[in-house]
């Protein structure tokens, strides 16, 4: 069973900034929190990973919160190509682990 | 990102017949594959983890003898539907991770829709 909890769906306006929760109050201390994300009949896409630390790159921001039991998903400017269902996915960061799917966000980005 | 490639990305076939889907990592060696199956509007499901070179680990559920894995190259794993019925029908999608460096995000494919009819 997934470890996480996202809310079904959200709703952003093109060009503000998404921000994606995500609880994960069982996380392990060996666990990563990963963010894919699945545009409609496509494979997931990888977005970011971390374990405790906030990491940036360029496609977005992940923010974690000092306990790790939840984290934000950040998009700074959302465009209408990030309309998407980002998963939340915690995992162990080694060979075998495996990344098992929640139900996801399904982010609407609006014009 | 490294690339992973799946082949076909569509397959129509009749009921009774076998589908053999590839995945192919282009760039990095997949030391490690996982085999996922989506039906419209759920999940990614895991079915199968595979290590090169040796039999795939399946998860409960799934049953080993319909869904032939095969993980005989570092770049090259494939999923065998066998005796395919329609409610095999569905997305199936390869993901393909490296040891090492590559030992970080998994890297997906593109998916293939099957349709059996």
């Amino acid at each position: 069973d997934a470890k996480t909890t996202q809310p079904t769906s959200m709703d952003c306006a093109e060009g503000r900034a998404a921000n994606l929760p995500c609880n994960h109050s069982t996380i392990s201390g060996n666990e990563y929190v990963y963010w894919y994300r699945q545009i409609h009949s496509q494979g997931p896409q990888y977005i970011i990973h971390g374990l405790k630390n906030n990491e940036t790159n360029e496609m977005a921001s992940l923010i974690i919160t000092e306990d790790r039991k939840s984290s934000t998903l950040i998009l700074p400017h959302a465009t209408l190509r990030d309309t998407a269902v980002y998963y939340c996915i915690v995992r162990e960061y080694n060979q075998g682990g495996k990344l098992i799917f929640g139900q996801g966000t399904e982010l609407s980005v609006k014009p | 990102g490294a690339v992973v490639s799946q082949h076909p990305s569509r397959v129509i076939c009749k009921s009774g017949t076998s589908v053999k889907i590839e995945c192919r990592s282009l760039d990095f060696q997949a030391t490690t594959m996982f085999w996922y199956r989506q039906f419209p509007k759920q999940s990614l499901m895991l079915m199968a983890t595979s290590n090169e070179g040796s039999k795939a680990t399946y998860e409960q559920g799934v049953e080993k003898d319909k869904f032939l894995i095969n993980h005989a190259s570092l770049t090259l794993s494939t999923l065998t539907v066998t005796s395919a019925h329609p409610e095999d029908s569905s997305f199936y999608i390869c993901s393909a991770r490296g040891g090492g460096q590559m030992n970080t995000e998994a890297f997906f494919g593109q998916g293939t829709r099957l349709t059996v009819v």
